[in-house]
């Protein structure tokens, strides 16, 4: 599975969009990009994935660029509750559904 | 999005005694299931890849008699730390394959293991 670059950390504002990028340039073609968040003592929760098109649901959106070499994943309006540190996973689709965690994104968001 | 859970979520034990720990996929069937480790400040590391029906499949440097895994049901995976040691106190967290939604993968809570 391609590996995956992000930040350390970053900080977002109450209220305003936190824009998390993360950098995939050895992705291949059938590889998807999950994003993963961990709050505190607590176990990794689902946030989104996507292959080629941008994705959308209820806790965030997920922008793929054209050439798939990175992304961004975007919490409209951050809350308090969305500090975490946030993954950026990239693997295939095929039989091997491991999922590999880097050190991801300490997000903290501030009031 | 699916429910997978842990139990316990914390537990104490001497050093020496075995533990077991359970994850259940709550309203999915999981095949597959995976078992991590976390230490303090650290990211995951994948300890194992659970199929239900078949043996475990360990990752490099796990030792596979000490950190048993059972995956007798389409909803149960259980790991159990044989005679523990404090080295192994940590977060233990599972993850359970959802099918039928894209082959996603969903994450318990977490066990925190302290061995004294």
């Amino acid at each position: 599975d391609a590996k995956t670059t992000q930040p350390p950390s970053m900080d977002c504002a109450e209220g305003r969009a936190a824009n998390l990028p993360c950098n995939h340039s050895t992705i291949s073609g059938n590889e998807y990009v999950y994003w993963y968040r961990q709050i505190h003592s607590q176990g990794p929760q689902y946030i989104i994935h996507g292959l080629k098109n941008n994705e959308t649901n209820e806790m965030a959106s997920l922008i793929i660029t054209e050439d798939r070499k990175s992304s961004t994943l975007i919490l409209p309006h951050a809350t308090l509750r969305d500090t975490a540190v946030y993954y950026c996973i990239v693997k295939s689709g095929g039989s091997n559904y491991k999922l590999t965690f880097g050190k991801g994104t300490l997000l903290t968001v501030n009031p | 999005g699916a429910v997978v859970s842990q139990h316990p979520s914390r537990v104490i034990c001497k050093s020496g005694t075995s533990v077991k720990i359970e994850c259940r996929s709550l309203d999915f069937q999981a095949t597959t299931m995976f078992w991590y480790r976390q230490f303090p400040k650290q990211s995951l590391m994948l300890m194992a890849t659970s199929n239900e029906g078949s043996k475990a499949t360990y990752e490099q440097g796990v030792e596979k008699d000490k950190f048993l895994i059972n995956h007798a049901s389409l909803t149960l995976s259980t790991l159990t730390v044989t005679s523990a040691h404090p080295e192994d106190s940590s977060f233990y967290i599972c993850s359970a394959r959802e099918v039928t939604a894209g082959n996603t993968i969903y994450f318990g809570e977490g066990s925190w293991l302290t061995v004294v």
